[in-house]
């Protein structure tokens, strides 16, 4: 089975500053990835699909890029409301394994 | 609008059956697959298994084959995940989702969780 490997498990930043989290996957999946962010006490919510297209609704700040096995998502400016954790996925196989997750929180 | 509506959350003790729902609307329920991911209290997601409606075609993560089983309610467009017999291990908040559109998809479309607890 394909394994997924995040990184950071967590991180603190200031609001405004660029935010990049990682995900690597144990065999290449072309671009077979998907970002979802859940908020403390929420249903988790899809961002990205594809590695990189945002799914609709989804503030542009949020920007997914990556093929192959190494995969990044971007928050191009923090902001209060992004404190979350953030999953990957890979969606090309059955079961589609997620990410450790990564918790994103406000310096 | 397209929504899934689980059940309310639950008590149970170990060795006990346990069945949940998640009811869909505003989509052709056979249409689509539903899917379940576990969440353990304060730990990531578990993608479980996942049913097409239409055929109950049934997928199971090797984590959760043997330990669950989904089925479908086609008339009432409702989807199930049940346990024969409960362990403490089972604790965990239950989602049901509906992928985007096959069944590798990722899910865009959640319900808003059924937390089951087992306890003695």
């Amino acid at each position: 089975d394909i394994q997924m490997t995040q990184s950071p498990s967590s991180l603190s930043a200031s609001v405004g500053d660029r935010v990049t989290i990682t995900c690597r996957a144990s065999q290449g999946i072309s671009n077979f990835v998907a970002w979802y962010q859940q908020k403390p006490g929420k249903v988790p919510k899809l961002l990205i699909y594809g590695a990189s297209t945002l799914q609709s609704g989804v503030p542009s700040r949020f920007s997914g890029s990556g093929s192959g096995t190494d995969f990044t998502l971007t928050i191009s400016s923090l902001q209060p409301e992004d404190v979350s954790t953030y999953y990957c996925q890979a969606h090309n196989s059955i079961p589609p394994p997620f990410g450790e997750g990564t918790k994103v929180e406000i310096k | 609008e397209v929504q899934l509506v689980q059940s309310g959350a639950e008590v149970k003790k170990p060795g006990e059956s346990l069945k949940i729902s998640c009811q869909a609307s505003g989509y052709s329920f056979t249409a689509y697959w539903i899917g379940w991911v576990r969440q353990l209290p304060g730990k990531g997601l578990e993608w479980m298994g996942i049913i097409y409606p239409d055929d109950s075609d049934s997928r199971y993560s090797p984590s959760f084959q043997g330990q669950v089983t989904m089925s479908v309610d086609k008339s009432i467009s409702t989807a199930y995940l049940m346990w024969s017999s409960l362990k403490a291990s089972d604790t965990a908040m239950y989602y049901c989702a509906r992928p985007r559109w096959n069944r590798y998809d990722p899910f865009d479309i959640w319900g808003q969780g059924t937390m089951v607890t087992v306890s003695s």
